[in-house]
């Protein structure tokens, strides 16, 4: 059973890159598209993005965020990476990383992490 | 992006209850829904696809139906696990947007 974890520092600075990793265990990342999203207090999840683990590892960035964020894959380490740019106290969320499933059914998050707070503050 | 609305916001059931939630889509979506649940400091759970089929391993008393713009999910014979935050989210294009939720909670 697959399984995901994330990884990275809980508090960052305004102004600084936030990194996360998520390992992924229990399966290969081939041919899915992996993952993050993020929750504020209160509301519904958000998307940041997804890597299509096949080919040149095609990425999908939300709108609002899409200048600073980067997803990147590392499939020998079964990890995949977020970095996301110029962070300010907004950002403040919890992270999760997510494996989503695609058919001619739709795309769902299928697998998901447990989820890392990180808190942007001086 | 392709906004969903949830109403209620809250309900408060008791055990055995059948609960109905909505979920409202701002454009045709066909039956491109899926539903999550989740409970306090844990990640979501998929629950539901194509607005009606079951994800494996969830209970019976889930169900899920709609298409186009209105969808529902209703649990029946409520149980005390079920009490959470329940979600819809939009399967057909990028970002796959989530609704605002519906938290199901004790009467």
């Amino acid at each position: 059973q697959v399984q995901l974890q994330e990884s990275g520092p809980g508090l960052v600075k305004p102004s600084e890159t936030l990194s996360l990793t998520c390992t992924v265990s229990g399966g290969s990342m081939d041919s899915y598209y992996w993952s993050w999203i993020r929750q504020f207090p209160g509301k519904g999840p958000e998307w940041i993005g997804y890597i299509h683990a096949r080919g040149r590892g095609s990425t999908n960035y939300s709108p609002s965020l899409k200048s600073r964020v980067t997803i990147s894959l590392d499939t020998s380490k079964n990890q995949f990476s977020l970095k996301l740019s110029s962070v300010t106290a907004a950002d403040t969320a919890v992270y999760y990383c997510a494996r989503l499933d695609c058919t001619n059914q739709g795309c769902y998050l299928n697998v998901w992490g447990q989820g890392t707070t990180v808190t942007v503050s001086s | 992006d392709i906004q969903l609305t949830q109403s209620p916001s809250s309900v408060s059931a008791s055990v055995g209850d059948r609960v109905t939630l909505t979920c409202r889509a701002s454009q045709d979506i066909s039956t491109w829904l899926g539903w999550y649940q989740q409970k306090p400091g844990k990640a979501p759970k998929f629950l539901i696809y194509a607005a009606s089929s079951l994800q494996g391993g969830v209970p019976s008393r889930f169900s899920g139906s709609g298409s186009g713009t209105d969808f529902t999910l209703t649990i029946n014979s409520l149980q005390p696990e079920d009490f959470a935050t329940y979600y819809c989210q939009q399967a057909t294009r990028f970002p796959f947007t989530f609704g605002p939720g519906t938290k199901v909670d004790v009467k």
